[in-house]
C-alpha cells in the first residue's frame, strides 16, 4: 500500500512563529503536493513539487514556502504563522506528471496558530 | 481558471436509501475527473475516477458516477448506502493537456448516513 505520513496530528502554534510540516511517501512518487482544507472550501493547492528541489506555486502559495531535498520529503514552511493559516493541511503523492493519475493523501494536520 | 462547484453541502440520508451527489464544473478544455472520499479524521482516497471511454464508471464501495459532457456535470450515486458512507465526498478535476497532476477541487458534500 502507497503510504503518505505526515509528521503531526494536531499542532497549536502562536503567531509569528516560523512553523514546519512534514510529509513523507514511500512509494518513489516523483509528484507531491500541499493542500489546505477549509470547510466549504474544499481544498486549495498551495505548492506542489514534480521533481527534488524543483516547486511550483498552486493557487494560494502567500505566507508559505516548500522545500524537497529528497524525494521521498516534503516541507511547507509558515514563515511568520498568522491566524488566517489555521486550517487543515493535506499532503498527496502521485507517480507522474499526466493528469489522469491518483492522488495518494496523507491523514492531515489540523493547524491552530493562536 | 476551472472551478468545480458541488450543489449540496450536505446531504442526510437513511441507511438502505439511495443517494446523489452532485457535481459540475466550468471549464472550456478536456478533463479528467475524479470522486475522492474522506472518512472522519482520515485523509481523501479515490472512489473512482473518469478518464475516457463509457460515460458511467464504477467505483470501489457500490459507487458510480456518470459523465455528462453537454451538461458538464459528474454526479455520484450509489443504490442503498450503509451507515459507513458517512464521510465527506470531494468531487475533482484535471485538465488534460496541463502537466503537473494538478487537481481542482470543489467544496465538498457531507454525507449523513441515519439509522
Amino acid at each position: 500500500d502507497v503510504k503518505v505520513t505526515q509528521s503531526s496530528r494536531y499542532l497549536v502554534k502562536r503567531t509569528g512563529e516560523k512553523v514546519f510540516l512534514e510529509c513523507v511517501q514511500d512509494m518513489d512518487h516523483e509528484n507531491m503536493f500541499w493542500y489546505r482544507q477549509d470547510p466549504g472550501l474544499g481544498l486549495r493547492l498551495i505548492y506542489f513539487s514534480y521533481d527534488v528541489k524543483m516547486k511550483e506555486k498552486g493557487d494560494i502559495p502567500e505566507g508559505y514556502s516548500v522545500s524537497r531535498e529528497k524525494k521521498e520529503r516534503f516541507s511547507l514552511i509558515l514563515e511568520s504563522a498568522s491566524t488566517n493559516q489555521t486550517s487543515m493541511y493535506l499532503c498527496a503523492s502521485s507517480k507522474g506528471l499526466a493528469g489522469f493519475y491518483e492522488q495518494y493523501f496523507g491523514p492531515g494536520t489540523r493547524l491552530t496558530v493562536t | 481558471a476551472q472551478s468545480v462547484t458541488q450543489l449540496d453541502s450536505q446531504v442526510p440520508v437513511f441507511e438502505e436509501a439511495p443517494v446523489e451527489l452532485r457535481c459540475n464544473y466550468s471549464s472550456s478544455v478536456s478533463v479528467y475527473l475524479f470522486w475522492y472520499v474522506q472518512y472522519p479524521n482520515q485523509g481523501l482516497q479515490l472512489l473512482l475516477k473518469y478518464l475516457s471511454g463509457s460515460t458511467l464508471v464504477k467505483g470501489i464501495n457500490g459507487f458510480e458516477a456518470e459523465f455528462n459532457k453537454s451538461q458538464t456535470s459528474f454526479h455520484l450515486r450509489k443504490p442503498s448506502v450503509h451507515i459507513s458512507d458517512t464521510a465527506e465526498y470531494f468531487c475533482a478535476v484535471s485538465d488534460r493537456k496541463a502537466a503537473g497532476n494538478k487537481l481542482t477541487f470543489g467544496g465538498g458534500t457531507r454525507v449523513l448516513v441515519k439509522p
